[in-house]
C-alpha cells in the first residue's frame, strides 16, 4: 500500500530563513512524487514533481526537493523564506499506471517578518 | 496552460436537497478527478474517471455518484444532501498515468 507522512502540521520560519517541509513515503514500487501549494480559498497548484530523472528537483518560486530513495523521503526546501511562501503545502505519491494520488495531510507554513 | 473550471466558488444546500457539481477541463486530459478536502484530514478521492462513461470509486464514495459523458466534463452528484458532506470540493485532471494533477479552483459546499 501506499502512504504519504508530513511531518509536522505547522511549521513556522522568519522571512529570509531557510524552509525545510518534510515528507516521506511508502510504495512498493517506484514513485513518481510531487509537492502542491494551496493559498487560501484556492485549488493546488503544482510546485515540482519528480519523475525518475534526476533526484534533484527545482521547482517555481525558488523550491527544490531532493529524492531520497534510501530515506523513503522527499522534503521541500527553500533558501530563504518570503511572506508570500505562506500556504498550505502538500506532498503526493503517485504510482505509476495507476490513477491515484496519495496525499499528505498538508503542512500550513506560516511566515514571519 | 491548463485550465479547470469548477462551475461554482460556494454553495450553500439543505439537507435531502440534490447537489450537482460540475468540472470542465480545456486539454483534452484523459483522467478526471473528484476529491473532498477537510480541515485534518487532507485530500480524499471520492471518485475518478479514466474515459468517457468510464468511472471508479475512490476511498469514500458513499453518498455521491458521478458522471461523465463528455471527455472535458466530469460531475459529481450528492444524491440526498447531509450536513457531513459540508467540505471544501476539488476536481482535477491529468493527462495521463504519469502526469500530476491540475486542480480547479474548488467549491466550498455548506449544507444546512
Amino acid at each position: 500500500a501506499q502512504s504519504v507522512t508530513q511531518l509536522g502540521s505547522h511549521v513556522s520560519v522568519s522571512e529570509g530563513a531557510l524552509v525545510l517541509l518534510r515528507c516521506n513515503y511508502s510504495s512498493s514500487v517506484p514513485p513518481y512524487l510531487f509537492w502542491y501549494v494551496q493559498y487560501p480559498n484556492q485549488g493546488l497548484q503544482l510546485l515540482l514533481k519528480y519523475t525518475s530523472a534526476a533526484t534533484l528537483v527545482k521547482g517555481i518560486n525558488g523550491f527544490e526537493a531532493e529524492f531520497k530513495k534510501s530515506e523513503t523521503s522527499f522534503h521541500l526546501t527553500k533558501p530563504s523564506a518570503h511572506m508570500s511562501d505562506a500556504a498550505e503545502y502538500f506532498c503526493a505519491v503517485r504510482v505509476y499506471n495507476f490513477n491515484k494520488f496519495y496525499f499528505g495531510s498538508g503542512t500550513k507554513l506560516n511566515v514571519k517578518p | 496552460d491548463v485550465k479547470v473550471t469548477q462551475s461554482s466558488r460556494y454553495l450553500v444546500k439543505r439537507t435531502g436537497e440534490k447537489v450537482f457539481l460540475e468540472c470542465v477541463q480545456d486539454m483534452d486530459h484523459e483522467n478526471m478527478f473528484w476529491y473532498r478536502q477537510d480541515p485534518g484530514l487532507g485530500l480524499r478521492l471520492i471518485y475518478f474517471s479514466y474515459d468517457v462513461k468510464m468511472k471508479e470509486k475512490g476511498d469514500i464514495p458513499e453518498g455521491y455518484s458521478v458522471s461523465r459523458e463528455k471527455k472535458e466534463r466530469f460531475s459529481l452528484i450528492l444524491e440526498s444532501a447531509s450536513t457531513n458532506q459540508t467540505s471544501m470540493y476539488l476536481c482535477a485532471s491529468s493527462l495521463d498515468s504519469y502526469s500530476p494533477l491540475h486542480f480547479g479552483n474548488g467549491t466550498r459546499l455548506t449544507v444546512t
